[in-house]
């Protein structure tokens, strides 16, 4: 079955850029009907969207971070990826990447997280 | 922008006990594109509903989903202690994807 994985720096330093990787296992980016996004959670918060890829490149990103965010996708390594340039202490949070099913407009499989804190 | 409230904050109930979660869209929205999540501490969430009340693959059929407009229920018809977690509701529209601030059903 499809799993996810993020990796990526658990310490980024203000005003640096954010640099996460999803790896897709189990199953091929570029099949079927997904799209590919990242999903954020401060400590003791809810949840906030960040931004989506299709496999063609396509990309829709949420207006509040804009901005400051690049979504990527490499479908010879099965893994997209996150740039959150400029980053403060308001970023740091628990940071998911997600499978999104057109079928379903949900977000079907996610990865077990990853904690980014901004801090010097 | 959507904006999605979720109450009640918090749920004390027992075992057993029936579970009714809401979550309100600040104006209304096509059930096509209303989730629910459940969220246990330290894991990822989990889809339970898409659709409004379409049940995600795996999911027991205590879960429900219903509603339409700017009222969307998540009922659970029994509480199982692998219940109590937090849920969320979310909408996608105008290529944004919205999520209500959570219902923390806790054990009473």
């Amino acid at each position: 079955q499809v799993q996810l994985q993020e990796s990526g720096p658990g310490l980024v330093k203000p005003s640096q850029t954010l640099s996460l990787t999803c790896t897709v296992s189990g199953g091929s980016i570029s099949s079927g009907s997904y799209y590919w996004s990242w999903i954020r959670q401060p400590a003791g918060k809810g949840l906030e969207w960040i931004g989506r890829i299709y496999t063609t490149g396509s990309t829709n990103y949420n207006p509040s971070l804009k901005s400051r965010v690049t979504v990527s996708v490499d479908t010879s390594k099965n893994q997209f990826s996150l740039k959150l340039s400029s980053v403060t202490a308001a970023d740091t949070a628990v940071y998911y990447c997600a499978r999104g099913n057109w079928a379903i407009d949900g977000f079907d499989i996610w990865g077990q997280g990853t904690m980014v804190t901004v801090s010097s | 922008e959507i904006v999605l409230t979720q109450s009640p904050g918090t749920l004390s109930l027992s075992p057993g006990d029936r579970a009714t979660l809401s979550c309100r869209a600040s104006q209304s929205v096509s059930s096509s594109y209303l989730a629910w999540y459940q969220q246990k501490f330290g894991q990822a969430p989990r889809l339970l509903i898409y659709g409004a009340s379409s049940r995600a693959t795996g999911i027991p059929d205590r879960f429900s989903g219903s509603g339409s407009g700017t009222d969307f229920t998540l009922t659970i018809s029994r509480l199982e202690p692998e219940d109590f977690a937090v849920y969320y509701c979310q909408h996608y529209g105008s290529l944004l994807y919205t999520f209500g601030p959570g219902t923390k059903v806790e054990i009473k």
